[in-house]
């Protein structure tokens, strides 16, 4: 059974710092493309990075280029979102995701249950 | 950019009903859409890939259509749990995936 578990929410500072970590287990975490998305109170969804299964690659929406860095450990099948000059407008559930393809075709297959990001002075 | 609009942003309905909710992209993303699930609380489930093809597990009132910038989410019949919000994902900009901004399906 595919299981996410994300930690490292909480209550941060306006220019303060958070990391995020998502354990994964019941797949083979070293062979899939794994995303980051927010959901801030009461709003939609916003993807936010994605890092190829291998980490070579990732990418990341405009909002938080250049502030928050996706990485991934494949000997410990934990993924990392480091979360830098945080701003209010961050505040947010973050819920890790696992890519799947089929056919050629992208989806996001599994969802953690989220972690709960609040920036705030 | 690749913009994703639904509509309605919602919607009430009964339960034996059937509802389409759709999405429109803002240029053609051929058949790269997906649709989720989200309950109050929950993380999305998957419901709809590439337009058109179920999920595993996911029952078989719920379908998909379109291609290009239009596309379709159905319920057939709608059952107490199907009240839910619903967004839609464009996947053809592997760069940057994109929501629309979801439809809430209400009961009436």
């Amino acid at each position: 059974e595919v299981q996410l578990l994300e930690s490292g929410g909480g209550l941060a500072q306006p220019g303060g710092s958070l990391r995020l970590s998502c354990a994964a287990s019941g797949f083979t975490f070293s062979s899939w493309a794994m995303n980051w998305v927010r959901q801030a109170p009461g709003k939609g969804l916003e993807w936010v990075s994605v890092i190829s299964g291998s980490g070579g690659s990732s990418y990341y929406a405009d909002s938080v280029k250049g502030r928050f860095t996706i990485s991934r450990d494949n000997s410990k099948n934990i993924l990392y979102l480091q979360m830098n000059s945080l701003r209010a407008e961050d505040t947010a559930v973050y819920y890790c995701a696992k890519s799947s393809i089929f056919s050629g075709f992208d989806s996001l297959d599994y969802w953690g249950q989220g972690t709960p990001v609040t920036v705030s002075s | 950019d690749i913009r994703m609009t639904q509509s309605p942003s919602s919607l009430s309905a009964s339960v034996g009903d059937r509802v389409t909710i759709t999405c429109r992209a803002s240029q053609s993303i051929r058949k790269f859409l997906n649709w989720y699930q989200q309950k109050p609380g929950k993380a999305p489930k998957l419901l709809i890939y590439a337009a058109s093809s179920l999920q595993s597990g996911v029952p078989s009132r719920f379908s998909g259509s379109g291609s290009g910038t239009d596309f379709t989410l159905t319920i057939s019949s709608l059952q107490p749990e199907d009240f839910a919000t619903y967004y839609c994902q464009q996947s053809y900009s592997t760069l940057m995936y994109t929501f629309g901004q979801g439809t809430k399906l209400e009961i009436k």
